[in-house]
């Protein structure tokens, strides 16, 4: 069961610009997190936001919330090289279950 | 630092052949979980354990099985690989201590290849 659908699929930019991926999803959540993950390695945990926050930074994140309409925005700033990677959202539907993640979103960033 | 370690990083394994991906967390938690990623897929949840010697069937449980006999430790069986359980698999862990939506750690996945 996929909850999370994040947006877009691949997003390519030039160092330097900001990247924006979104994730939206379709019940109520106790909080959504991001994580991030480098080719062929595992997810790194990047940033919790609760369903009671509309916004929340982290370092050149930026995570966004809106639970009218059940979506999330990340946003990296003076986007780097090394920022390439891919990136998921990841809620839990109920009490105590697992995260269910999303698909993704492919982010590179040229030099 | 919490450490997730899986025992083998590639595998190549024959059709038929019963196959034990091996998990440890160095955290003391008490969650484990174990996902596979495919292309477009995304991660999909196998099994997870909230407590020793307990596992519950994620969303997609076929064709595996788990084994949690001590807290650390969370192996993964195939009892009878195919080449459509050809994937990367994922093992993590988070502690129930935070309360729900907890943050989970992830190991460094194993890739298998059943040929």
């Amino acid at each position: 069961s996929q909850q999370g659908e994040e947006d877009p699929q691949a997003l390519s930019i030039q160092e330097g610009e900001n990247a924006t991926m979104n994730c939206s999803y379709k019940t109520s959540i106790n909080n959504l997190q991001w994580y991030r993950q480098n080719s062929g390695r595992g997810l790194v945990h990047l940033i919790l936001i609760r369903s009671n926050e509309r916004e929340k930074h982290s370092g050149r994140l930026r995570v966004t919330l809106d639970t009218s309409k059940k979506s999330s925005s990340l946003l990296i700033t003076a986007s780097r090289a090394a920022d390439t990677a891919s990136y998921f959202c990841a809620t839990v539907l109920s009490g105590n279950t697992p995260l269910v993640f999303g698909k993704g979103t492919r982010l590179s960033v040229i030099a | 630092d919490v450490k997730v370690t899986q025992s083998s990083r590639y595998l190549v394994k024959r059709t038929g052949e019963k196959v034990f991906l091996e998990c440890v967390q160095d955290m003391d938690h008490e969650n484990m979980f174990w996902y596979r990623q495919d292309p477009g897929l995304g991660l999909r949840l196998i099994y997870f354990s909230y407590d020793v010697k307990m596992k519950e069937k994620g969303d997609i449980p076929e064709g595996y099985s788990v084994s949690r006999e001590k807290k650390e430790r969370f192996s993964l069986i195939l009892e009878s690989a195919s080449t459509n359980q050809t994937s990367m698999y994922l093992c993590a862990s988070s502690s129930s201590r935070q309360g729900p939506g907890n943050t989970i750690y992830f190991g460094e996945g194993s890739w298998l290849t059943v040929v």
